[in-house]
């Protein structure tokens, strides 16, 4: 069975230092991999995925994330963040071959201070 | 473009009461889901839908929870009776079909209070 853990469950930063939130997953089989960002009082929005290629993908908004096969790891990373990213994010799994649901992790809640 | 529509978007009943959740999905996408969020924990899928057909629905609590989608669009999901661990939020989503790495677009959800 798939699982999906994020070993963060809260991330305090100040406006313009650079952030990780970090996943790992565990599967069986091979998977794509999501991150999912949910906005205050608003429903959760792809942030980017990962589907085959370049380990190395990234957001229209300056995130980017790395799949490591060897670590079963995908984290999330900005090199400087700004307080519009304050907000939840939600790593996730699909597996290849059961359809497109997605197995996701617990959440980090990622709070930018000025 | 429409998004995915729910509601109601906040609902409060006692205990062993029923409650109704309506999603309609944006339109053409073929695959609609049913998630639970309970609070401090990430979105745990209930059911799958295909068209009007039932995809997955191993992690459906079967005795008190329902689901259908009988035209093949919106979708309602029911629990009778609701007990307090029920409390959560109620997550619609939708996509353009089941293939594995599409995106999904959520609603924004149905927070239920159970007391």
């Amino acid at each position: 069975a798939q699982s999906v853990t994020q070993l963060d469950s809260q991330v305090p930063v100040f406006e313009e230092a650079p952030v990780e939130l970090r996943c790992n997953y565990s599967s069986s089989v091979s998977v794509y991999l999501f991150w999912y960002v949910q906005y205050p009082n608003q429903g959760l929005q792809l942030l980017l995925k990962y589907l085959s290629g370049s380990t190395l993908v990234e957001s229209i908004n300056g995130f980017e994330a790395e799949f490591n096969k060897s670590q079963t790891s995908f984290h999330l990373r900005k090199p400087s963040v700004h307080i519009s990213d304050t907000a939840e994010y939600f790593c996730a799994v699909s597996d290849l071959g059961k359809g497109g649901k997605l197995i996701f992790g617990q959440g980090t809640e990622l709070s930018v201070k000025p | 473009e429409a998004g995915v529509a729910q509601s109601p978007r906040y609902k409060i009943i006692e205990k062993r009461q029923s409650v109704a959740f309506w999603c309609n999905p944006i339109s053409g996408h073929a695959t609609l889901y049913w998630y639970q969020q309970i609070l401090g924990q990430g979105p745990k899928l209930l059911i799958q839908f295909q068209n009007n057909g039932v995809v997955d629905d191993s992690q459906l609590p079967k005795d008190r929870f329902s689901a259908e989608r009988l035209k093949g669009v919106d979708s309602t999901l029911k629990i009778q009776p609701a007990k307090l661990e029920d409390s959560a939020v109620y997550l619609c989503a939708s996509s353009l079909g089941p293939e594995p790495g599409g995106e999904l677009f959520f609603g924004e959800g149905s927070r239920l209070t159970v007391l």
